[in-house]
């Protein structure tokens, strides 16, 4: 156990809809990180906050959108879903910013839109 | 800027083999190496890790030695199990980045094991 906590673990949903998931960070960690992982295209960054700001931007499409709260928890928010945004989102939490440093991951939410 | 190659997969070999999978980066500073692993279902968790040049990072038998000349990080086993079945993902960190993003992840390596 990672101590990365996601929810939904599955989520099945309709194209245009709108989806948001959730992450808790291991206790004391204050960086975010998300990821989104498909068959074709690997394992994408899409955002980093540390400690309740952005610090990094990846491939992150308009569409979607995150925060991390003052409890340092974070959301990521899909919206006018698409069939091409069927994946598996991972959240990852790190101690500090993420220089040199491990990242823990949580067991993902299986996105599937119909 | 800063890349992480490796190599194509999936890998197959039958329990008890030899493992190599490759790992070669470019880096603009100092980076940090990783190899994450990621079982079927779950995650990716950290396997070994190596800070700086000629650090050999091991576990679970796994080990991996940073070489700066070579610019490579690979991953080695000297004797698979069907348990050791999974994605290898081969990563690295630099601080050099300046105002980006500080990790970056190769694709990936499926590995399958034969009993």
């Amino acid at each position: 156990d990672s101590g990365v906590t996601q929810t939904p673990k599955h989520l099945i949903t309709a194209t245009g809809q709108r989806v948001t998931l959730r992450c808790s960070p291991r206790s004391g960690d204050l960086s975010v990180y998300w990821y989104q992982q498909s068959l074709d295209q690997g394992l994408q960054f899409l955002i980093q906050y540390y400690n309740g700001e952005e610090r990094a931007k990846g491939n992150i499409l308009e569409r979607f959108s995150a925060q991390q709260f003052p409890d340092l928890h974070s959301e990521l928010n899909l919206s006018s879903l698409e069939l091409g945004d069927s994946a598996l989102y991972f959240c990852a939490s790190s101690v500090g910013a993420g220089d040199n440093e491990k990242l823990f991951f949580g067991s993902g939410t299986q996105l599937s839109v119909l | 800027g800063d890349s992480v190659t490796q190599m194509e997969g999936p890998v197959t070999l039958s329990e008890e083999a030899f493992l190599t999978i490759n790992c070669t980066y470019t880096a603009t500073g100092y980076p940090s190496l990783f190899w994450y692993v990621q079982y079927p279902g779950e995650g990716l968790q950290l396997l070994l890790k190596a800070t700086k040049a000629d650090d050999k990072g091991s576990n679970k038998g796994f080990e991996a030695t940073y070489r700066k000349e070579t610019t490579s990080f690979h991953l080695e086993k000297g004797s698979v199990q069907v348990s050791d079945s999974a994605v290898y993902f081969c990563a690295l960190s630099d601080p050099f980045l300046s105002g980006t993003y500080k990790y970056i992840f190769g694709t990936g390596t499926r590995l399958k094991v034969l009993a």
